[in-house]
Formats: C-alpha cells, sequence, structure tokens
C-alpha cells in the first residue's frame, strides 16, 4: 500500500524557518517524481513544488521561490521542504503528492495527510 | 502561467441529480487535465485523470470530458458520499496550477 506521511508543521513566527518532511512507502520511491501542494486554511489548492526523481530538476511557484527549497533523499524515501523567511500567507496545510507513473497522463495519484504550518505573531 | 477557471464555484444538489461542473484554461492543455475530489479535513483524492480516464475505485458515475480549454466533470447520480469540493487541475505546463474548487452541499 502507497503511503506518504508527512511531518514538520507547527507555529512559527513570521520570518522564521522549518523543514517539512514527507515519508514514502509502499512504491519504489526514488523512480518517481514528487511535489509539493499547499492550502490556506479554508481556501484552494496550490502546487509550489517539483522534483525529478534524480533531483536533477527542481520547479517552484512564483510565490515561493527564493524562500523555500525542496529536497529528496531516495536512500531514505524521504522528500523534504526546507521553508525559510516564513510570512503570514504561508499559513497553510502542505501536502506532498506523488507524480503518476511516465507513460500515463500526469497526475498526482497519491497525497500525504497533510501537516500544517502557521505563521504568526 | 495557466489558469484555470471552475464554474461554478458552489452548488447545491440532491442525492439522484445530475450534476456538472466545468474548468476552463485559459490556453490549450491537451488532454493534461485532472480532477480530484477534497471532503472537509481529508487530502485531495484523485478521481479522473487524462480527462476522461476513471482513476481505480472511482464509481462509475462520475465521468470527465471535454477538450481544447473546455472541460467537464460530471456527476450521474448524486450519491451522499459525494458531497465534497471538486478541484481541476492542468499538468500541461509548470506552474501545475489547479482551479479555485467547486463546492457541492446538500440542497
Amino acid at each position: 500500500e502507497v503511503q506518504l506521511v508527512e511531518s514538520g508543521g507547527g507555529l512559527v513566527r513570521p520570518g522564521e524557518s522549518l523543514r517539512l518532511s514527507c515519508v514514502a512507502s509502499g512504491f519504489s520511491f526514488s523512480n518517481f517524481e514528487m511535489n509539493w501542494v499547499r492550502q490556506p486554511p479554508g481556501k484552494g489548492l496550490e502546487w509550489i513544488s517539483y522534483i525529478s526523481y534524480s533531483s536533477n530538476t527542481i520547479y517552484y511557484a512564483d510565490s515561493v521561490e527564493g524562500r523555500f527549497v525542496t529536497t529528496r533523499d531516495n536512500a531514505k524515501d524521504s522528500l523534504y521542504l526546507q521553508m525559510d523567511n516564513l510570512r503570514a500567507e504561508d499559513t497553510a496545510i502542505y501536502y506532498c503528492a506523488k507524480r503518476s507513473a511516465p507513460g500515463t497522463p500526469y497526475h498526482f495519484d497519491y497525497w500525504g495527510q497533510g501537516t500544517l504550518v502557521t505563521v504568526s505573531s | 502561467d495557466i489558469q484555470m477557471t471552475q464554474s461554478p464555484s458552489s452548488l447545491s444538489a440532491s442525492v439522484g441529480d445530475r450534476v456538472t461542473i466545468t474548468c476552463r484554461s485559459s490556453q490549450t492543455i491537451g488532454n493534461y487535465l485532472n480532477w480530484y475530489q477534497q471532503k472537509p479535513g481529508k487530502a485531495p483524492q484523485l478521481l479522473i485523470y487524462g480527462v476522461s480516464f476513471l482513476y481505480d475505485g472511482v464509481p462509475s458515475r462520475f465521468s470527465g470530458s471535454g477538450s481544447g480549454t473546455h472541460f467537464m466533470l460530471t456527476i450521474s447520480s448524486l450519491q451522499p458520499e459525494d458531497f465534497a469540493t471538486y478541484y481541476c487541475q492542468q499538468t500541461y505546463d509548470s506552474p501545475r496550477t489547479f482551479g479555485q474548487g467547486t463546492k457541492v452541499d446538500i440542497k
């Protein structure tokens, strides 16, 4: 069974940092591209980052570019999101999402349960 | 960036109703259009990918259609467990943008 488990969320002050983790199981993590998606309380979904299987290609949304860094450790089946200089508008539930198998129309077939990040003074 | 616009933003319907949600993209996106369902307090779940492919385990009352910049999600006979928020997403280009969501609630 595929599982994605996020952790690392919490309450931080503006300007502080936080590192989220997403541990994968039930599939060959190193063979799949991964994404981060966030959702502010009561609002819609916002894609924020993508990383290829080998970490050669990484993309970010403009809203987090320069402040967030996505990495992965395939030996640990883990995805990370380092979030620096956090702002109030970064308050959201953060989900990791697995990309579908290559050769199929691109979609996110599995999502973690999410971890809540609250940025407030 | 490709903008995704869903309509309506919300709708009220009864069990057994046929429901259609529309999603428009700001440019053509081929078949790179997906639909997700999200219930309160839960992560989104994939319903349909590649415009019209039903994901594993998704009931056949859900269907997707469309092309170019105009896409639709149809629920042929709404069931109690279908009351949720639905999002379209394009994966044609980065950023992989989502629509703003359509909340389906009980009339």
